[in-house]
């Protein structure tokens, strides 16, 4: 059974660099793409980007300047960074694999990421 | 900015039929937009419904469907069930700009 689970701190300073991992167990990042979405709370969902196992990105127009997706096949995971981060970025996180042009069959739990000082 | 647009809520009767729709803010909906729709329930991950217009994700009641209606996606829910009251999230495929962009979902009540 794949599951996938996001970690990382739960609270970041404004300016700094959220850092988020998707650790991915039961399944290979192979021929999939990877996606991360975030919802700040109370609110509804924003798609942040994706990556493919190849390594080619897509990122969402608002965040394409801040936002870098990577992987590492080794560890089976898959990276967020967002930098400069704002009270805005305050949000929880899923990451979830596309099956197949929007199909995201396995969704990780989510982690809070606050922005405070 | 892509703007996707979806009713903020809607409310069935159990048992009844609703359509929920996904708008442009400029354009019509068609399937190159490769529509999915996401069921969200509080404090939980959203689960995808359909994607690719009309193709139910893997062990999803027939009970919802996906369409084009005019120039919107469609998602309809028939035979509705108390536990279908959720929050519903479309998402349209921006091909000029190889990303996705979600709606700001629909509040469903079961009443």
């Amino acid at each position: 059974q794949v599951q996938l689970r996001e970690s990382g701190p739960g609270l970041v300073k404004p300016s700094e660099t959220l850092s988020l991992t998707c650790t991915v167990s039961g399944g290979s990042l192979s021929y999939y793409y990877w996606t991360w979405i975030r919802q700040p709370p109370g609110k509804g969902l924003e798609w942040i980007g994706y990556i493919y196992y190849s390594g080619s990105t897509s990122y969402s127009p608002s965040l394409k300047s801040r936002v870098t997706l990577s992987l590492d096949t080794s560890k089976n995971q898959v990276s967020l960074r967002l930098s400069s981060v704002t009270a805005a970025d305050t949000a929880v996180y899923y990451c979830a694999r596309d099956n197949q042009d929007g199909d995201l069959d396995y969704w990780g739990q989510g982690t809070l990421v606050t922005v405070s000082s | 900015q892509t703007v996707v647009t979806q009713e903020p809520s809607f409310s069935v009767s159990p048992g009844g039929t609703v359509t929920l729709t996904c708008g442009l803010s400029s354009g019509s909906v068609s399937t190159s937009h490769f529509p999915s729709w996401y069921q969200q329930t509080p404090g939980q991950a959203p689960r995808t419904l359909i994607y690719k217009t009309k193709i139910r994700s893997s062990g999803v009641p027939d009970r919802f469907s996906g369409s084009i209606l005019g120039d919107k996606a469609a998602l309809t829910i028939t035979g509705a069930q108390a536990d279908d009251e959720s929050d519903y999230y479309c998402v349209l495929y921006i091909s000029s700009g190889n990303n996705w962009v979600f709606g700001g979902g629909t509040k469903l009540t079961v009443l």
